[in-house]
């Protein structure tokens, strides 16, 4: 079974600053894909950005990007130019590539909540 | 990608009553997800829903408690039992997109139960 742990239940940051959220997970596979996941008042779950396990690079969508320790099994994400329309509950999350009866299944963290003042 | 229409969006119940929660997805797929997320709380999974079998529950969840229909490729429905208030969450349905090399879990709207 794996886990997933974030540990810092709430974060701030000043519009226009740089913050990074961090989560750890635990498995015993190798090959998994890992998100970040945003989820503003309005419940929607919304995809923030993913990566692969087998790949080495980290992976970067416009503002957001990740430092992925696969030896440390270390995924946290790197957020700049903070916007006050970042403000929500961030997951960190955990899918088994592999097929089989955990296909698709995802473990969340417990979540960070990110407030991002004017 | 996908698109989940889920309802109802959310609902005041009484205590021993029912709700069924809907989830519609705009393509066909092979399996469905559902989730809770207590107040405050991260996401857990209740169970898998699979067309044409009956749904696979994570340890802790019950069919007589969250019974699941799977009628068709695009459609499922979770029913809530007998709730009390400790029922009171939001329930989320998921399904699962690939798209060449990516993987990515889509989610309806979510459904906030608050039981009274």
């Amino acid at each position: 079974a794996q886990t997933v742990t974030q540990s810092q239940p709430e974060m701030s940051v000043q519009e226009a600053e740089t913050v990074t959220l961090s989560c750890t997970y635990d498995t015993s596979e190798n090959n998994y894909y890992l998100f970040w996941y945003k989820q503003p008042p309005s419940r929607q779950m919304i995809l923030v950005i993913r990566q692969e396990a087998y790949k080495q690079q980290n992976a970067t969508e416009n503002r957001f990007s990740v430092n992925f320790q696969k030896a440390a099994k270390s995924f946290s994400l790197k957020i700049s130019d903070s916007q006050l329309g970042d403000t929500a509950m961030y997951f960190c999350a955990f899918m088994n590539r592999a097929g089989g009866t955990s296909y698709g299944k995802l473990t969340f963290g417990q979540g960070t909540i990110l407030t991002v003042h004017p | 990608s996908a698109v989940i229409s889920q309802k109802p969006s959310r609902d005041i119940c009484q205590r021993g009553t029912s709700l069924t929660i809907q989830c519609q997805v705009d393509s066909q797929v092979t399996m469905m997800f559902w989730y809770r997320q207590q107040p405050g709380q991260s996401l857990t999974l209740i169970a898998t829903a699979n067309q044409g079998s009956e749904a696979t529950y994570e340890s802790g969840f019950v069919i007589d408690k969250f019974p699941i229909s799977r009628p068709n490729l695009t459609f499922s429905t979770l029913t809530v039992s007998n709730m009390s208030p400790e029922d009171s969450s939001i329930y989320l349905c998921s399904v699962v997109g690939t798209g060449g090399a990516w993987t990515e879990a889509f989610f309806g709207q979510g459904t906030r139960l608050t039981v009274v």
